[in-house]
């Protein structure tokens, strides 16, 4: 049964830091990883797609790699915002169960 | 192009009651995915539809259900509710093409209270 783990849970950061959010899983065949954002009370925002044969991917001020065989990912978020506040989920899709498994994401706090 | 929707937005149920949450597919996708997310949790899978069938299901007892039609909306119906069914009810579509399954775009969700 693929499990996501997901550390730190909470992380408070001064504002224009550079952060990296970590994300691990048990099983390492997958289909892909997604990273989502996820503000207050609010449906699922994605912001990164790496399939399983990509190392890496990027997005504006944001980075996420995928090493598969040690079943981890990291997103890095540069120059942080007071807007980057939110909670950071990651997911993987593993191609037995045919769904999105999330780990319980971190709770980002950028302060001004 | 129109991204999911989801209704209603809020939804205040008794234990025992039935509940019926609607989801609109965003254009071009043909699968659906209905999500449970209970507060601080990561979501939880409850099952998917392709091509008007259950193509994958969640440790979810019977008594939730679903529906996919024609035009690629959804249902997602909770039969006997229980207080712990008290959650953020998501959906995301997506379009599946064998073996790879592609992005997911969620929608805004449906917060159930169960009283």
């Amino acid at each position: 049964k693929q499990e996501v783990t997901q550390i730190p849970a909470a992380l408070s950061v001064p504002e224009g830091e550079n952060l990296v959010l970590n994300c691990s899983f048990t099983d390492s065949a997958i289909y892909n990883l997604q990273w989502f954002r996820q503000d207050p009370g609010k449906g699922l925002t994605s912001l990164l797609l790496i399939q399983s044969s990509q190392r890496e991917q990027t997005s504006g001020r944001l980075n996420a790699s995928l090493d598969k065989s040690s079943g981890r990912s990291t997103l890095y978020i540069a120059a942080s915002q007071p807007g980057d506040s939110a909670t950071y989920l990651c997911a993987v899709f593993s191609g037995s169960a045919r769904q999105l498994t999330f780990g319980s994401g971190t709770q980002l706090t950028v302060l001004p | 192009e129109t991204g999911v929707t989801q209704s209603p937005t809020h939804l205040i149920k008794t234990r025992g009651q039935q509940v019926t949450l609607r989801c609109s597919s965003q254009s071009g996708h043909n699968t659906v995915s209905w999500y449970q997310q209970a507060l601080g949790q990561g979501p939880q899978f409850i099952f998917q539809y392709y091509r008007e069938e259950e193509n994958g299901r969640g440790n979810f007892p019977p008594r939730f259900s679903g529906l996919q039609f024609p035009n690629y909306s959804s249902e997602l119906n909770v039969n006997a509710l229980e207080l712990d069914d008290s959650a953020l009810y998501l959906c995301a579509s997506s379009f599946f093409r064998e073996p790879y399954p592609q992005e997911q775009y969620f929608g805004p969700g449906t917060r159930l209270t169960v009283t």
